[in-house]
């Protein structure tokens, strides 16, 4: 049973560029979380969905940031207009569809930089 | 400041000791879970504990929550090299939205094992 998959794991950008971040839960999890991680920093919560469904987006910036979790495919992570604050670790996670209250499984991280 | 702050920051101990992290957090919590992260990778989940339950054990792990001193160690016996690495405590909130729908992480406690 694959784990919770993540690509691309380096991403380089530059400036105003966009930045597209996949994720694919672990089979049979229908929650997935994102989350961010600056240098030397915990993790930092985005933005929750369910399957065509964006459940809590408070932890997203209000502009250039949006997330997807369409019925088929992975979910997605887009960054438009990059800047280098945006520079940091990508984490997604999964949980069975049981209830946001258990573990979260996570991917190996996306790494962004912006130059 | 954050739910879930972890200390020490950093400990450094000899291989076979045993290495105990503590962890606070502010508001009333549904669960409380433990994760390792090494350098530059993902996170790897150790141990869940319910807001209903005080202590935990899972081969060398041995986790306690006191819900009255919004508190948790994690204590890891006769240590290894291997442990080196950071490790966080997560929280998730009771109640829904607002961010609680995603688990609040503190920033860590670097543990290293010297051989």
């Amino acid at each position: 049973n694959a784990g919770v998959m993540q690509n691309p794991r380096h991403l380089v950008r530059r400036r105003g560029q966009e930045a597209r971040l996949r994720c694919s839960p672990m089979k049979g999890h229908s929650h997935v979380y994102w989350y961010r991680q600056l240098p030397e920093e915990g993790l930092k919560f985005m933005v929750y969905l369910q399957k065509e469904n964006i459940i809590d987006e408070s932890g997203m910036p209000k502009e250039r940031f949006s997330a997807e979790f369409p019925k088929e495919g992975p979910s997605i992570l887009r960054i438009q207009q990059v800047v280098r604050g945006d520079s940091a670790a990508y984490f997604c996670a999964s949980s069975p569809p049981a209830g946001k209250y258990n573990e979260q499984f996570f991917g190996p991280g996306t790494r962004l930089t912006v130059l | 400041s954050q739910q879930g702050e972890e200390d020490p920051q950093a400990l450094s101990i000899q291989e076979g000791e045993n290495a105990t992290m503590n962890c606070s957090y502010k508001t009333s919590i549904n669960n409380l879970q433990w994760y390792r992260q090494n350098s530059g990778r993902g996170l790897v989940h150790l141990i869940l504990i319910r807001s209903n339950e005080r202590e935990k054990h899972s081969g060398r792990l041995r986790v306690t929550l006191d819900t009255s001193k919004k508190s948790s160690s994690l204590l890891i016996t006769a240590s290894r090299a291997a442990d080196t690495a950071s490790y966080f405590c997560a929280t998730h909130y009771m109640y829904s939205g607002g961010g609680a729908d995603g688990l609040t992480f503190g920033k860590g406690t670097h543990l290293i094992i010297q051989p």
